[in-house]
């Protein structure tokens, strides 16, 4: 079974430093996608960033990068110039393919709670 | 604007009711989904569905049912079954189930739920 792990149940980083958030996966598959979502205290989730497996750059978007490093299986987040509107929870997640109803979900990683301090 | 609503945001049950859950989208996705959140846990697939009148289980179905009458339309019913329904849900639609790309989720703003 695939399965998304995210070590760091917590991170604290100073306004406008940059901060890396990491993301191991493990599929069998070789076709497969990486998502990051961010949560902020309101509750809704929001797609920051996507990265397929045979993307051979490293998927950007604004201030957020995608660091993959597909032999090691991981998937690291990293959000440069961290502002304080960046505090929230993030979470990394993977398309699974489901063959047997030709259909996908996302599986989710715990979970990374991200506090910016001035 | 486009998006998912859901409502309500905050819903008190007693214990051996059943409850409705409402997620309402005008993007014109095909596919939705119900996740269920735990403190310390990641989101987990309680339900999809990929076009009206069908769906399926996800991983944690068990207490749970839906119904897709209409495409924009995903009420999720939490029963009496469901041992621990204390919880946040969250409505997710997205514009097909299967994608050999970004197939991204978009997601309401969640509903709490909080058995007394």
């Amino acid at each position: 079974a695939q399965k998304i792990t995210q070590t760091q149940p917590g991170m604290f980083v100073q306004e406008k430093e940059a901060v890396t958030l990491d993301c191991t996966y493990d599929t069998s598959d070789q076709s497969y996608g990486l998502f990051w979502y961010k949560q902020p205290s309101s509750g809704e989730m929001i797609f920051l960033i996507y990265q397929g497996s045979y993307d051979e750059q490293n998927a950007t978007e604004g201030r957020y990068s995608l660091n993959f490093q597909k032999a090691r299986k991981s998937a690291n987040l990293v959000i440069s110039a961290s502002q304080l509107g960046d505090s929230a929870m993030y979470f990394c997640a993977m398309r699974e393919y489901l063959r047997s109803y030709n259909t996908d979900k996302l599986i989710f990683g715990t979970g990374t709670r991200l506090q910016v301090f001035p | 604007d486009g998006g998912i609503t859901q409502s309500p945001k905050y819903l008190f049950r007693k214990e051996g009711q059943n409850v409705t859950l409402s997620c309402e989208q005008n993007l014109n996705h095909d596919a939705m989904y119900w996740y269920r959140q735990d403190p310390g846990q990641g989101l987990r697939l309680i339900y999809y569905s990929q076009i009206v009148n069908d769906f399926q289980k996800g991983d944690i179905a068990e207490g749970y049912s839906v119904s897709r009458e209409k495409k924009e339309s995903f009420p999720l019913t939490v029963t009496s079954a469901q041992k621990n329904p204390t919880a946040f849900y969250l409505c997710a639609s997205s514009i097909d189930l299967v994608s050999s790309g970004a197939n991204v989720l978009t997601f309401g703003a969640g509903s709490r739920l909080t058995v007394l």
